[in-house]
């Protein structure tokens, strides 16, 4: 059974650091992976998704890689901002329509 | 740009009424999805759809139901409420299996 792990649950950064968000999975066979964005109260906000042939997929600031052998993949967040502050999600698409999430890591970046 | 609309952000109901919760999604994608969302459990999926009347269970379909008359509407009905339904309850969309899902607002369904 696919299961996904994100570490840590809670980050806090100053303002301008360059940062690493991590997702793990425990199999290796997957679709895809995507990484979202979740504000508080609200939806989650697509960031990235990169299919399993992939190595990475870059947005403006952020940077996804993907390892699938080593069942991992990580979210680079370049030049953080109090803007930045959000709870990250990543999932993989394991089988058709299934997507398993991880619980997340909450970033708060200070001012 | 994507836009998925779910017909209340927050909600109150009482304990064994029939519940509506809609989700509307406006560029012609196939498959959606209705997951909820709980502290420290994530998300986890209650029911999808790839076609239009067509459903599939997800991980935790017990005491819903779907419907999905057409192709732009995905409907999750909660038979009667009961109050561990108590959670954010999130629509999702997406063009095919291996394109990346786009969610609405979420709505936040209490059960007194």
């Amino acid at each position: 059974k696919q299961e996904v792990t994100q570490i840590p649950a809670a980050l806090s950064v100053p303002e301008g650091e360059n940062l690493v968000l991590n997702c793990s999975f425990t199999d290796s066979a997957i679709y895809n992976l995507q990484w979202f964005r979740q504000d508080p109260g609200k939806g989650l906000t697509s960031l990235l998704l990169i299919q399993s042939s992939q190595r990475e997929q870059t947005s403006g600031r952020l940077n996804a890689s993907l390892d699938k052998s080593s069942g991992r993949s990580t979210l680079y967040i370049a030049a953080s901002q109090p803007g930045d502050s959000a709870t990250y999600l990543c999932a993989v698409v394991s089988g058709t329509y299934k997507y398993i999430f991880g619980t997340g890591t909450r970033l708060k970046v200070l001012a | 740009d994507v836009k998925v609309t779910q017909s209340s952000r927050y909600l109150v109901k009482r304990t064994g009424e029939k519940v509506f919760l809609e989700c509307v999604q406006d560029m012609d994608h196939e498959n959606m999805f209705w997951y909820r969302q709980d502290p420290g459990l994530g998300l986890r999926l209650i029911y999808f759809s790839y076609d239009v009347k067509m459903k599939e269970k997800g991980d935790i379909p017990e005491g819903y139901s779907v419907s999905r008359e057409k192709k732009e509407r995905f409907s999750l009905i909660l038979e009667s409420a009961s109050t561990n339904q108590t959670s954010m309850y999130l629509c999702a969309s997406s063009r095919g299996g291996n394109q990346p899902q786009h969610f609405g607002d979420g709505t936040r369904l209490s059960i007194l």
